[in-house]
């Protein structure tokens, strides 16, 4: 059972280059999110998406973008790295738009800007 | 703004006594709880959920008590043992189509052998 896959597990970039973090979920969810986790705080939510072909902002989208071009797959591009981007990445899924709002989360991505 | 809070940082607890972690949050309108579990390395685990018309909800060792009178959260860990060490999170939404999940910070549970 894979669940939710995230590919790299790591990457190191210099700053001003860009990168897609892909994220895949075989449970056929219909929701998708792109989180940030930073020491000493909690995830933060950068996009999202309600469904194949829709995208939206979360709390933190400045100097992100997404596409959602397939239901399976929900990528996060970083067009011009910053250091303010270190972080480690969390890509989940869930069900749908009811309160019984379940995440499943991948194991991340580890993501270092020099 | 909401927030949803968690009151210490770190506990500590002896292999076999039971752990109890608190959360804080503050927006009324919440009506659907969920604790995670973060192991190093590894991405968030549901562990159980809890909606605003229950005050108590228990799993395999552990139970989620609800106050929505103070508005707080707790999980409890029975007989906790050395695999449950990880960082927990509680987060709070609510019913409604635009509806988000939002964490609290986190708190680590260190188990002492």
């Amino acid at each position: 059972n894979a669940g939710v896959t995230q590919t790299p597990k790591f990457r190191v970039l210099k700053t001003g280059q860009s990168m897609t973090l892909l994220c895949a979920q075989d449970m056929n969810h219909e929701y998708m999110y792109w989180y940030r986790q930073d020491p000493g705080m909690g995830l933060r939510l950068i996009h999202y998406s309600v469904g194949e072909g829709t995208t939206a902002k979360g709390e933190v989208p400045d100097g992100y973008n997404v596409s959602r071009l397939k239901k399976q797959n929900f990528l996060l591009g970083l067009e011009s790295a910053a250091p303010s981007q270190t972080s480690v990445y969390f890509c989940a899924s869930s069900y749908g738009r009811e309160a019984k709002n379940i995440q499943y989360f991948g194991a991340g991505t580890r993501l270092s800007v020099l | 703004g909401e927030s949803v809070g968690l009151h210490l940082p770190t506990l500590s607890v002896q292999e076999g006594d039971n752990s109890i972690i608190n959360c804080a949050y503050s927006n009324s309108a919440s009506d659907y709880f969920i604790w995670y579990k973060q192991e190093s390395g590894k991405g968030p685990q549901f562990i159980i959920d809890i909606r605003s018309n229950m005050d108590k909800r228990q799993g395999q060792r552990v139970t989620v008590l609800l106050n929505k009178t103070v508005k707080h959260l707790s999980l409890q860990i029975a007989a906790t043992q050395p695999g449950d060490s990880a960082v927990y999170f509680c987060a709070e939404t609510f019913t409604g189509a635009n509806s988000k999940l939002t964490f609290g910070k986190g708190i680590t549970l260190s188990v002492r052998p």
